[in-house]
């Protein structure tokens, strides 16, 4: 079966704009994860959805991130008023139901261009 | 507070010589770990995982790692280096009474011919 997929795999953008970033989890898994990694560094959670809700949102770093699950399936990401420190890759992760001990599969990114 | 600290963000090993790579953890309880595989523009892929089993953990591709509770270590082997090896390598544990990953910083593994 198909693993996790994002669209776009690049984006470059101008300060100031509104993007969306889209992850296609795998089909049946239950939670969906969302992570951001910066150059040199390893991936930062920023929010964990269990179905159609976020479960935990504790790592978006402001109130311009904001993350949706409609319909417990394909989770967009936006980022409204992007600011150059927003540049980085963003990771989808999901697994079969969220329990700790669960391989998180993941996705192989969008990167992310704030010009 | 769960944290994981990777020593060394870059090592360089021969074709066929033993790879090492460091991973210690800061955990008040019997943490869940797990060693993650990243190839160049792809996503991350599991290599392997302990979550309180045997102490001895082997996963894909020849390697394997152990959870020394004295130590506080899960240290990542592999007794023959492959060139198809050479990747970044990121150790991570599950914060406690969540669901996510915290994510060492990586060690860039180059593979010598």
């Amino acid at each position: 079966g198909a693993g996790v997929s994002q669209t776009p795999s690049n984006k470059v953008t101008e300060k100031g704009k509104y993007v969306e970033l889209r992850c296609d989890p795998i089909s049946g898994h239950t939670a969906l994860y969302w992570y951001r990694q910066s150059l040199g560094q390893g991936p930062e959670f920023l929010i964990y959805f269990q179905g159609t809700g976020a479960a935990d949102d504790s790592g978006l770093p402001n109130d311009r991130f904001f993350a949706v699950r409609p319909e417990g399936s394909v989770s967009t990401l936006k980022i409204q008023r992007t600011e150059r420190g927003d540049s980085a890759v963003y990771l989808c992760a999901s697994s079969v139901s969220g329990t700790r001990e669960e391989t998180q599969y993941f996705g192989p990114g969008t990167r992310l261009l704030v010009l | 507070a769960q944290s994981v600290t990777q020593l060394g963000s870059h090592v360089s090993v021969s074709e066929g010589a033993l790879v090492l790579l460091r991973c210690n953890y800061s955990s008040s309880v019997p943490p869940y770990l797990f060693w993650y595989v990243q190839y160049p523009n792809q996503g991350l892929q599991l290599l392997l995982k302990y979550t309180s089993a045997a102490t001895l953990v082997k996963g894909i591709n020849g390697f394997e790692a152990e959870f020394k509770k004295s130590e506080t270590s899960f240290h990542l082997t592999k007794p023959s280096a492959h060139m198809s090896d050479a990747a970044e390598y990121f150790c991570a544990v599950i914060k406690r009474g969540t669901y996510k990953y915290i994510f060492g910083t990586g060690t860039r593994l180059k593979v010598l011919a």
